[in-house]
């Protein structure tokens, strides 16, 4: 199985700051034969269910606001949010859906200074 | 709109089993792969099952093989989950999820059901 590892767990940034989380998966996700990254992110917020905001590592879905992006290739990879807002408290989860089972990372808790 | 639905949760004892529905609308639910996530309480996201559009492909998480099985019917819009032989680590959220580009990245899902697996 791939494992998908988050970091850092609960970060706390000001308002208007960069927020950063990492994932790191424990083999290349980068199917060689399209090179696309099999790499997606999710925001949960409480008593919601997740919403996707970035796929193949980088391409931001409709309708999420710009200043997430997403980076990295292989085994390495970032979310960032540009400058944080109050409506970005939430977990966020990276996925890989390269290979059966298709799992997650633990969640980051992201918090506001 | 895309929405899912899903419905069948509840209690059920060690060794019960459960059905777990998905009504799909606003989409096109037969080109669609689709698929079940599971949250349990105050943890992370868990794949649990896949199907193929046409229910020819089927993909489990170890954990629940030959326990659970996912279905569809796509004359009803509906996606299923039987789950038989249920254990306390089974209790959490079940989600269900519909795929676009790649069969499991989940561009919507539902607002989820809690099965509770308890004596």
């Amino acid at each position: 199985d791939i494992v998908v590892t988050q970091s850092p767990d609960s970060p706390a940034v000001s308002l208007g700051e960069r927020a950063t989380i990492n994932c790191k998966s424990s083999q290349s996700v980068l199917y060689s034969s399209n090179n696309q990254d099999y790499l997606a992110w999710y925001q949960q917020k409480p008593g919601q269910p997740p919403k996707l905001l970035i796929y193949w590592a980088s391409t931001r879905e409709s309708g999420v606001p710009d200043r997430f992006s997403g980076s990295g290739s292989g085994t390495d990879f970032t979310l960032t949010i540009s400058s944080l807002q109050a409506e970005d408290v939430a977990v966020y989860y990276c996925q890989q859906y390269y290979d059966t089972p298709y799992t997650f990372g633990q969640g980051t808790k992201l918090e506001i200074k | 709109e895309v929405q899912l639905v899903e419905s069948g949760g509840g209690l059920v004892q060690p060794g019960g089993s459960l059905r777990l529905s998905c009504a799909g609308s606003g989409f096109t639910f037969s080109t669609h792969w689709m698929s079940w996530v599971r949250q349990a309480p105050g943890k992370g996201l868990e794949w649990v099952a896949n199907i193929k559009q046409d229910g020819g492909e089927k993909g489990y998480v170890d954990s629940v093989k030959g326990r659970f099985t996912i279905s569809r019917d796509n004359a009803k819009n509906s996606l299923y989950l039987q789950m038989n032989s249920l254990r306390a680590e089974d209790t959490a959220v079940y989600y269900c999820a519909r795929s676009y580009f790649s069969r499991a990245l989940f561009d919507s899902w539902g607002q989820g059901t809690l099965v509770t697996v308890s004596s």
